[in-house]
């Protein structure tokens, strides 16, 4: 099984400031890796797939990179309603696996 | 809009049983892979079990083999989780998920939820 690997646990950011979020895994999973955000008491919702591709609707100030162990969400200005916590998925492998997640809290 | 609605979740002693559904709307459900995936109170997402578009093959995460059984209907676009033998630490909201991929994810979109609770 594919550990990944999230981090920071906790962002504290302020509206208006660049967030980068970090996604290690244990072994390659070529660039099948994909970023989930859940709000709290909401459902998750994909924001990019296959690495760097965002999901449909899904806003330009999300941004992803990486490839084989190492990954990168990057959340260009952070607004108000983007204060969540942010999964990363490998789907490269079976069984599919998540990160711990990443809490991005306004500070 | 595609839709996903899971039911069936509630209170159930150790050791008893749960059936949860998941009713699925406006996309072709026989095209796809789908999922149940869950997250205990206040922890991450864990991937629990699988099936394949025609059913032919279903897989589980090894902590809920044995107990836990997918399936599906595609006449009714229904995806079930049938649960036995329930512990404590199965405790979880209950999330259904589309694949459109290749089975291993990425999900999109999910289920609103059913919370499962195993406890006397």
């Amino acid at each position: 099984e594919i550990v990944l690997t999230q981090s920071p646990a906790t962002l504290s950011l302020s509206p208006g400031e660049r967030a980068t979020l970090s996604c290690r895994a244990s072994q390659s999973v070529s660039s099948f890796l994909a970023w989930y955000q859940q709000k709290p008491g909401q459902t998750p919702r994909l924001l990019i797939y296959d690495t760097s591709n965002r999901a449909t609707g899904i806003p330009a100030r999300f941004s992803a990179s990486g490839s084989g162990t190492d990954f990168a969400l990057t959340i260009s200005s952070l607004e108000p309603e983007d204060f969540a916590v942010y999964y990363c998925q490998q789907c490269y492998n079976w069984p599919p696996t998540f990160g711990q997640g990443t809490k991005v809290e306004i500070k | 809009e595609v839709q996903l609605v899971e039911s069936g979740g509630g209170l159930v002693q150790p050791g008893g049983s749960l059936r949860l559904s998941c009713a699925a709307s406006e996309f072709t459900f026989s095209n796809y892979w789908m999922h149940w995936v869950r997250q205990a109170p206040g922890k991450g997402l864990v991937w629990v079990s699988r099936i394949h578009s025609d059913g032919s093959t279903t897989s589980y995460a090894d902590s809920v083999k044995g107990r836990f059984t997918i399936s599906r209907d595609n006449a009714k676009n229904t995806l079930y989780l049938q649960m036995n033998s329930l512990r404590a630490e199965d405790t979880a909201v209950y999330y259904c998920a589309r694949d459109p991929s290749r089975g291993s994810g990425p999900f999109d979109p999910w289920g609103r939820g059913t919370l499962v609770t195993v406890s006397s």
